[in-house]
């Protein structure tokens, strides 16, 4: 059946630098994507939602131009977490929607040390 | 207000036994759908049972059911049977739109189900 696919499961990166998060969408079309995050031992808060060919639409108070998300086709959407900072690390995690099919991706988790 | 309420934080359930997890929720929309997941500690969400506003009967699913009483505003997940495998985080979720691409899901906190051999 159609699953989400996410890259990379998990991630460390020093502070001060960008990491990109890409979720595939396989076997089926994402046509909205919605980005997630979740601080341990919380529940997931809606970060954004993207739908494929249009500018994302970011949940109040989160930072736009800190997480940067790009859907440029139904199969695929990126989240890039610009200047990297410890508070920055958490559970990522995106789902894709399309038509009545909707999938979570597996995850990934980001450590900035 | 919250719109979806997780009031047990943490469970522990003999094995075998049944256990029931329960979620409430607040909305005005009269479509909506209520999910339940199951997130293990690899942190991946499972999708478990989905109740339609207007689905006249209960969701059933192997042995996961969903109490659902409209008017109480309550969605309750009923897991048969409990297994040590059952041993995860359990979230409920309500989606308030059926519009595409207009499909957010708000999230409760979560119930920690322990299952002891």
């Amino acid at each position: 059946g159609a699953v989400v696919s996410q890259h990379p499961s998990w991630v460390i990166c020093k502070s001060g630098t960008s990491v990109k998060i890409e979720c595939r969408s396989l076997d089926f079309q994402a046509t909205t994507m919605f980005w997630y995050r979740q601080f341990p031992k919380q529940s997931l808060m809606l970060m954004a939602t993207s739908n494929e060919g249009s500018k994302a639409t970011y949940e109040q108070g989160v930072e736009k131009d800190k997480f940067l998300i790009n859907h440029a086709s139904l199969t695929l959407s990126t989240l890039t977490v610009t200047s990297a900072h410890p508070e920055d690390s958490s559970f990522y995690i995106c789902r894709g929607t399309g038509g009545y099919e909707q999938y979570f991706g597996p995850g990934t988790r980001l450590t900035v040390t | 207000a919250q719109k979806i309420t997780q009031t047990q934080p943490g469970m522990f359930v003999q094995e075998k036994e049944a256990v029931t997890l329960d979620c409430t929720y607040d909305t005005s929309d009269p479509s909506y759908g209520l999910f339940w997941y199951k997130q293990p500690s690899s942190g991946e969400m499972i999708f478990l049972i989905y109740q339609g506003s207007y689905d006249q009967q209960n969701a059933t699913e192997g042995r996961y059911s969903l109490n659902f009483q409209k008017a109480r505003k309550s969605a309750n997940l009923v897991i048969s049977a409990s297994q040590l495998g059952d041993s995860a985080m359990y979230f409920c979720a309500m989606r308030e739109s059926i519009d595409f691409g207009n499909e957010k899901l708000t999230f409760g906190t979560g119930t920690r189900l322990t299952i002891i051999p």
